[in-house]
């Protein structure tokens, strides 16, 4: 089955500190990729996307995606985290070309402390 | 621009009633999703409208929950004969033509609890 796997639930980094929020798929052929930030009482906000070409994808705030084949993972990172990027993080698939909806992993909840 | 909107932000029902919860797209946005955020479930598909085609509403849980979209803009999902399950955070997005490499814009969401 289709499946989208975030091993963290719960990330605690220091502020100016790097981070890595790790993404697993699971999916015959290599589906769209996302990676999705949930501020606390807002709505999910794109950060980056994969669909093709170049496997290192840079996104907004300074995030950055590296999509690997062979490990089918889609981590996201970042290299200096500001208290600001305190959050839930969403890593989602579309499985298919002509498929619209998303799959979404579990989420990883950021904490930053100062 | 404005962005995706929902209404209401919360709301409390009790059990057995039924609910609507409206989402308003971007304007123009052609590509209209429903998710589901729950505890248990995490964020879950639930119902896309792509301009007149018939909607994919796989993601559907039952038979209770409906959804519909008028003029081709405003969303209603209906929730009828509520259940304590059906307590979650309902999302909106939208996106301009549809297709897996648009961006999808997530309003805030509604938070249902369900007593």
């Amino acid at each position: 089955a289709q499946s989208v796997t975030q091993p963290d639930i719960h990330i605690t980094v220091s502020e100016g500190a790097s981070l890595e929020l790790r993404c697993n798929y699971s999916y015959g052929a290599t589906p769209y990729l996302f990676w999705y930030v949930q501020s606390p009482g807002q709505g999910l906000q794109l950060l980056l996307k994969y669909f093709s070409g170049d496997t290192l994808v840079q996104g907004i705030k300074g995030f950055e995606a590296e999509f690997k084949r062979s490990q089918s993972s889609f981590n996201l990172r970042k290299p200096s985290v500001h208290w600001s990027d305190a959050a839930e993080y969403f890593c989602a698939v579309a499985p298919k070309r002509n498929t619209d909806k998303l799959i979404f992993g579990t989420g990883t909840r950021l904490q930053v402390f100062p | 621009g404005a962005g995706v909107s929902q209404s209401p932000s919360n709301k409390v029902t009790e059990k057995g009633k039924d609910v609507e919860l409206r989402c308003d797209p971007i304007s123009g946005h052609t590509a209209l999703y429903w998710y589901r955020q729950s505890l248990g479930q995490g964020l879950e598909f639930l119902i896309y409208f792509q301009g007149n085609s018939a909607p994919d509403k796989s993601g559907l849980p039952s038979d209770r929950f409906s959804a519909e979209r008028t003029g081709g803009s405003v969303s209603t999902l209906t929730i009828q004969r509520t259940q304590q399950e059906d307590s979650a955070v309902y999302l909106c997005a939208s996106s301009f033509t549809g297709g897996s490499q648009e961006t999808q814009y997530f309003g805030p969401g509604t938070r249902l609890l369900v007593l």
